[in-house]
């Protein structure tokens, strides 16, 4: 199985600031996605990552708001841009590995609150 | 829309209670079903994917079936322990695997009383 990490766990941060999460992967993967959880609701996907090209992002996601890297097979960032506190929510990372695209790994994810 | 329902949304049981709880997704379109297990401040944790109509997976205490025709599927702790405490995830992948997209129903907490 892959070993997700991300950076920073939590923040907590101003209204109309931007914040960036990184996301590492112990082992190349074939694709990383960008969720996020807001309070009482479903994990929901922001973004497909994608390596060396725009990502790809769902219905109610813009890349404005949401600004999304893949420099390489294991690294990815998130930005958070403008903030407001519905921003507030858990964002995670994951990733498939190669060869099992039926497994979808996690990071432990960064805990978001904006004032 | 696909919409993936979980019930009961909490649950509280007794340690070596039983216990089993329902995801509901729409039986068309259907790729595979995934079961996660989430505790606070972790990653959450792959329990199961399950593909065929009629799938009975097992791990430990817990286990899976899935009704792909009737769109269910349902996951049994057998003699809960404390340490099962947790936030219980399933999420469907529909259509084509290649988008690895998963849609999440909003989870069925857990909480086991010593």
């Amino acid at each position: 199985s892959a070993v997700i990490s991300q950076k920073p766990s939590r923040d907590i941060c101003q209204r109309g600031t931007s914040l960036t999460i990184q996301c590492q992967v112990d082992s190349q993967v074939t694709m990383m996605f960008w969720y996020r959880q807001q309070p009482g609701q479903s994990l929901t996907l922001i973004a497909t990552a994608n390596q060396g090209s725009e990502a790809t992002y769902e219905s109610g996601f813009v890349i404005d708001k949401f600004p999304i890297s893949r420099p390489n097979l294991t690294f990815s960032t998130l930005t958070v841009s403008n903030m407001s506190p519905e921003d507030s929510s858990i964002y995670l990372c994951s990733a498939t590995a190669e060869r099992k695209h039926n497994e979808q790994f996690f990071g432990p994810g960064t805990r978001l609150t904006v004032l | 829309i696909l919409n993936v329902e979980q019930s009961p949304q909490s649950l509280h049981v007794q340690e070596g209670d039983s216990t089993n709880f329902t995801c509901s997704f729409p039986s068309s379109n259907f790729y595979a079903l995934h079961w996660y297990r989430w505790e606070t401040a972790k990653s959450p944790e792959a329990l199961f994917v399950m593909t065929l109509n009629g799938d009975e997976k097992k791990k430990g205490r817990i286990s899976a079936t899935l009704n792909t025709k009737e769109g269910y599927s349902y996951l049994y702790i057998k003699g809960s322990q404390p340490e099962d405490s947790a936030t219980y995830l399933c999420a469907l992948r529909g259509g084509s695997s290649n988008t690895g997209k998963l849609i999440f129903g909003q989870g069925t907490t857990l909480q086991v009383k010593p």
